[in-house]
């Protein structure tokens, strides 16, 4: 099965920096990278995600890029602001379109941003 | 619009007994998936629920069943609870074309196994 090692743990910057999260997967069939943050005590929120068949994508101060060949994601947040301060999952599945892609998880970073 | 709700928000069970919990997915879903959260850890696949039948079910033992009402609605089932089972339990609600492309997660149950 699918293997998400996600790196760092924990994660410290100063406010207005850049962060970067990465992300390596096993399985050569994922095509679906979702990345979500997740608050204390809150629910995971999906912040932006990515398919195989793109390199890059963009939301306002969040990116991901995907290197397929080297089965790795990285999740880039730019001008980082106290309420980015959070638990961020990354995730890999073999998305068919067909319902049957449970989401494999990684383990998570802790983003604190430092006022 | 109601987006994914669960019940009961916190539940304590003592080891060996039974527990059930609930999800009703968001409006317009019909696919219902569970996952496992222990403190400080990802989620973890349990199963998914479509058109009441079990189409993908991860690493976990047949203690851990589900459900899948005509309305949508699901319910896990934990038998036999071990110390190991305290966690967060997470439903997330898809429609079937998006599978998990359009999760919407509920805010989880926290089940503390004593």
């Amino acid at each position: 099965g699918e293997n998400v090692e996600q790196h760092p743990s924990t994660l410290s910057v100063q406010e207005g920096d850049s962060a970067v999260i990465k992300c390596t997967y096993s399985d050569s069939a994922s095509n679906y990278f979702p990345w979500y943050k997740q608050e204390l005590g809150k629910r995971p929120q999906l912040i932006i995600d990515i398919r195989s068949n793109v390199g890059e994508k963009k939301d306002q101060r969040i990116a991901v890029t995907l290197n397929k060949t080297a089965k790795h994601f990285s999740l880039h947040i730019t001008e980082t602001q106290p309420e980015d301060s959070a638990v961020y999952f990354c995730a890999a599945t073999p998305f068919s379109g067909g319902g049957a892609d449970g989401l494999t998880f990684g383990k998570g970073t802790h983003l604190i941003i430092q006022p | 619009d109601a987006g994914v709700t669960q019940s009961p928000t916190h539940l304590i069970k003592t080891r060996g007994q039974q527990v059930t919990l609930r999800c009703s997915p968001k409006s317009g879903h019909d696919t219902v998936s569970w996952y496992q959260q222990a403190l400080g850890q990802g989620p973890q696949f349990i199963f998914q629920y479509y058109e009441e039948e079990e189409r993908q079910r991860g690493n976990f033992p047949d203690r851990f069943s589900g459900h899948q009402f005509p309305n949508y609605s699901s319910e896990l089932n934990v038998n036999a609870l071990l110390l190991g089972d305290s966690a967060l339990y997470l439903c997330a609600s898809s429609s079937l074309g998006q599978g998990s492309y359009g999760y919407t997660f509920g805010s989880g149950t926290r089940l503390t196994v004593v």
